[in-house]
């Protein structure tokens, strides 16, 4: 059964502090992971998909990489409005596989 | 172009009545899915549309729960004989098409409320 993990549950930053996100997975064969921002009351919104391990992706303030057994979403010098809950997932290889495995997400809240 | 909409957003019931929660997807987009987000868990899967096909159920949990899905756009989750677990955020999602699952996009879901 495909499983994903996130740590830390929570994570209060003061503005301008960098922070990483882990996401650890257990996949039977990983076609893709996926990392997704969701603000209250509100869908989750793509980030990035990373393939294969060594992989790295970058958005403004964040940067997602891949190795075989999870991934990190590193912050760089966060502001305010980061603040959201960060959700990881997974979707297994083979055919006919297009369903996704999220963990429960990292809240992180930026303090001014 | 327009996202994914849902509707209601907000939705109070009593126990033992049945609901009926819509989805509209992005336009063009054949692929539809349907989650579940119980307060502080993850977003559990419950069915996937192809077109107006669902290949796979496997996630609904119960016989309470069916869903459909009519000219390759609109789907319509149903929960019938409503129980207090069912209280969730009910998400609804698209994608161009499966190949891309993890590219999806979700509309802002529906906020079930049994009591």
């Amino acid at each position: 059964e495909d499983q994903v993990t996130q740590s830390p549950e929570a994570l209060r930053l003061q503005e301008g502090e960098s922070s990483s996100l882990n996401c650890s997975y257990t996949v039977s064969g990983l076609r893709g992971l996926f990392w997704y921002r969701q603000d209250p009351g509100k869908g989750p919104e793509f980030l990035f998909t990373l393939y294969s391990a060594g992989e790295e992706k970058e958005k403004e303030r964040l940067k997602a990489t891949l190795t075989k057994k999870e991934s990190f979403l590193h912050i760089t010098a966060p502001k305010p409005e980061d603040s959201a809950t960060y959700l990881c997932a997974v979707q297994a290889s083979g055919a006919g596989s297009y369903q996704l495995t999220f963990g429960k997400g990292t809240k992180l809240s930026v303090i001014p | 172009g327009a996202g994914v909409s849902q509707s209601p957003s907000n939705k109070v019931t009593e126990k033992g009545k049945d609901v009926e929660l819509r989805c509209d997807p992005i336009s063009g987009h054949t692929a539809l899915y349907w989650y579940r987000q119980r307060l502080g868990q993850g977003l559990e899967f419950l069915i996937y549309f192809q077109g107006n096909s669902a290949p796979d159920k496997s996630g609904l949990p119960s016989d309470r729960f069916s869903a459909e899905r009519t000219g390759g756009s609109v789907s319509t989750l149903t929960i019938q004989r409503t129980q207090q677990e069912d209280s969730a955020v009910y998400l609804c999602a698209s994608s161009l098409r499966p190949g891309l699952a993890g590219r999806q996009f979700f509309g802002p879901g529906t906020r079930l409320t049994v009591l």
